[in-house]
């Protein structure tokens, strides 16, 4: 599969604990971005790199969110001390003349 | 403002029906303009560009107008296969943003 592929798809975790997402994007696509959608809402942008570096951050993400992209390849989105409000789903996109989503990991906080 | 404001429907149309959806965006320094699909719990996908000449692929058309800040995307000839919800999405700089969608359910 030469997709963008997430992990995990499903996380269920108790508030006040830490989760992290994984993002494989598409080889060779060298901007990498992290939206994150709820229900009835479009995504909203999250943060973004270009290679590893992490050009641009929402003030959507907290000092509660963290996002790194070590090598340039794949990427990780980290909550800690997560919050029912952070209930949502969390897309990864890599581009290159279009953004290509990856299947989103669902987070649901209880 | 948000960037981009998209009626969020619902749209129920019955099959064979056109539709239009509208969208506009705030940014006049805005470069680039998409329709993308959405299925139930799927990942957005991109349906078509957006070019200011008007695009048309199939039984979708694609309008830009500059001058009003308008993205208009047109469904001739509804499919059942076509109901999801429609985002439009602005490309500004290195930013994509995202109208809320709309909503379309077409019924047999």
């Amino acid at each position: 599969d030469t997709g963008v592929s997430q992990d995990p798809r499903h996380k269920i975790t108790k508030r006040g604990q830490n989760v992290t997402f994984r993002c494989d994007p598409i080889s060779e696509h060298n901007r990498l971005y992290w939206y994150r959608q709820t229900l009835g809402q479009g995504p909203e942008f999250l943060t973004y790199f270009q290679n590893e570096a992490q050009l641009e951050k929402s003030r959507l993400l907290s000092d509660r969110f963290s996002a790194e992209r070590p090598k340039g390849s794949f990427s990780t989105l980290e909550i800690q001390r997560t919050e029912q409000g952070d209930s949502a789903m969390y897309l990864c996109a890599s581009w290159t003349g279009e953004l290509f989503f990856g299947e989103g990991s669902r987070l649901t906080v209880l | 403002r948000k960037e981009v404001e998209q009626d969020p429907g619902p749209f129920n149309v019955p099959e064979g029906a056109t539709v239009a959806f509208n969208c506009t965006y705030s940014n006049s320094a805005s470069q680039s303009f998409f329709w993308y699909r959405q299925d139930c719990r799927k990942e957005p996908k991109l349906l078509m560009s957006v070019y200011s000449s008007g695009n048309e692929d199939g039984r979708f058309t694609a309008q830009l107008n500059r001058a009003s800040q308008y993205i208009s995307l047109l469904i001739r000839d509804s499919k059942l296969s076509d109901s999801a919800t429609y985002l439009c999405v602005v490309n500004t700089g290195n930013q994509f943003y995202f109208g809320t969608g709309t909503s379309l359910t077409v019924i047999p």
